[in-house]
């Protein structure tokens, strides 16, 4: 059962525009929540995170939002830029199972010059 | 370079061999994560360590598949017997447990092809 989803399997944008990419969650048990960037050949390397008890958290360009009531989380990158074009993976976890990550099948983001 | 390091970065077997992989984790990083990656998937989730106790292992870790992390410093992971169906990229990352924080560090992974 895929208790994380990202129904989009890839994006494309120009680059300057907002990336606004989407995740969905069945458990409520999930009290945090990543935001995962990944190159090929390389390992997933971590952008932003969210604990449960907020709905907003920014660094940068990059901003996540939390919807507990939707089970709905977005990661949004503004401006976008070509060198963000990767593929991004959505994850959770619950202190209770050690932090443990579930994660979803990913979004390609595209950003064309 | 203090991120965390995986070794060898490709491994290509024959069906019927044993593998090992290491992963050396960030050094004040008290947990430690193996996960398996196939094409067009998120990692999936295999077993995580709090310094040397093995703490929970998930039901895709298989009997032919064992993890070791015999000082809480760096782990490795074996499989036994590979079949093609173990092809894919197993990642080990760490964090660090009781900060608040709990975002995990990866490291490049190692690419296993059976063949």
């Amino acid at each position: 059962d895929q208790q994380v989803k990202q129904n989009s399997p890839s994006l494309s944008v120009q680059e300057g525009r907002i990336s606004i990419l989407n995740c969905d969650y069945t458990n409520s048990m999930f009290d945090y929540f990543l935001w995962y960037k990944k190159y090929p050949a390389e390992g997933p390397t971590f952008l932003i995170s969210i604990s449960s008890i907020k709905d907003k958290n920014e660094d940068g360009r990059f901003t996540v939002f939390l919807n507990k009531s939707a089970k709905h989380l977005s990661l949004h990158i503004v401006p976008s830029q070509p060198g963000d074009s990767a593929v991004y993976f959505c994850a959770a976890s619950e202190e209770t199972s050690g932090s443990r990550l579930t994660f979803g099948e990913g979004t390609q983001l595209t950003v064309n010059p | 370079d203090t991120g965390v390091s995986q070794d060898p970065r490709h491994k290509i077997t024959k069906r019927g061999q044993n593998v090992t992989f290491r992963c050396d984790p960030i050094s004040e990083h008290n947990r430690l994560y193996w996960y398996r990656q196939t094409l067009g998937q998120g990692p999936e989730f295999l077993t995580y360590f709090q310094n040397e106790a093995q703490l929970e292992k998930s039901r895709l870790l298989s009997d032919r598949f064992s993890a070791e992390r015999p000082k809480g410093s760096f782990s490795t992971l074996e499989i036994q017997r590979t079949e093609q169906g173990d092809s894919a990229m197993y990642l080990c990352a760490s964090s660090h447990a009781g900060t608040g924080k709990t975002e995990a560090f990866f490291g490049q992974g190692t690419r296993l092809t059976v063949v």
